[in-house]
């Protein structure tokens, strides 16, 4: 199985800075990898898929990148709505495609 | 607009038995891959069982394997997911899915609680 392993596990960024979270996956898993979006009581949303290609509808101040074991979702300016959990995932692997423990973005 | 509506979450005691629902709508049923994934009470995702589009190919997390059953009635547009012998550790919020790996659409959840 592929352990996808986040961090930090807390990141505090104030409103419209830049927020950098990172995913590092045990074996390679090539471009293969997604990250969601879950607020409180919310289903997760897609964001990103294929490592840096936006859902539709999902704001270009989202962006991923990476490939192999290392992945990066950036989002360029926090907005009041962008603090959740943020979830990768390796689609690349069955089974199972395992999911990152999360990242809490809070507000500082 | 795509919409997944769960349904089927219940308190069962271990070892009970539950068939989830999923009803889909807004997009063609037949086309996609489905998935369920689990969350259980303040823990992260858990990927549990995924279906191709005809129905003929099953994945299942080991954990689940031989007791959970994920089907689907594509003339009805509905996803299951039967699970047997249930125990303390299922419990969780399920969500059924769009999508074979990553997935574009989810439903809001139905809660799964297996205790005594």
């Amino acid at each position: 199985e592929v352990v996808m392993t986040q961090s930090p596990a807390t990141l505090s960024v104030s409103p419209g800075e830049r927020a950098t979270l990172s995913c590092r996956a045990s074996q390679s898993v090539r471009s293969d990898v997604a990250w969601y979006q879950q607020k409180p009581g919310q289903a997760p949303r897609l964001l990103i898929h294929d490592a840096s290609t936006r859902a539709t509808g999902i704001p270009a101040r989202f962006s991923g990148s990476g490939s192999g074991t290392e992945f990066t979702l950036t989002i360029s300016s926090l907005q009041s709505e962008d603090f959740a959990v943020y979830y990768c995932q390796q689609c690349d692997s069955w089974p199972p495609y395992t999911f990152g423990q999360g990242t809490k973005l809070e507000i500082k | 607009e795509v919409q997944l509506v769960e349904s089927g979450g219940a308190l069962v005691q271990p070892g009970g038995s539950l068939r989830l629902s999923c009803v889909a709508s807004g997009f063609t049923f037949s086309d996609y891959s489905m998935s369920w994934v689990r969350q259980a009470p303040g823990k992260g995702l858990e990927w549990v069982a995924n279906i191709n589009e005809v129905g003929s190919q099953e994945y299942y997390l080991d954990s689940v394997k031989g007791r959970f059953t994920v089907s689907r009635d594509s003339a009805k547009n509905i996803l299951y997911l039967q699970m047997n012998s249930l125990r303390a550790g299922d419990t969780a919020v399920y969500y059924c899915a769009r999508g074979r790996s990553w997935t574009d659409y989810w439903g809001q959840g139905t809660l799964v609680t297996v205790s005594s």
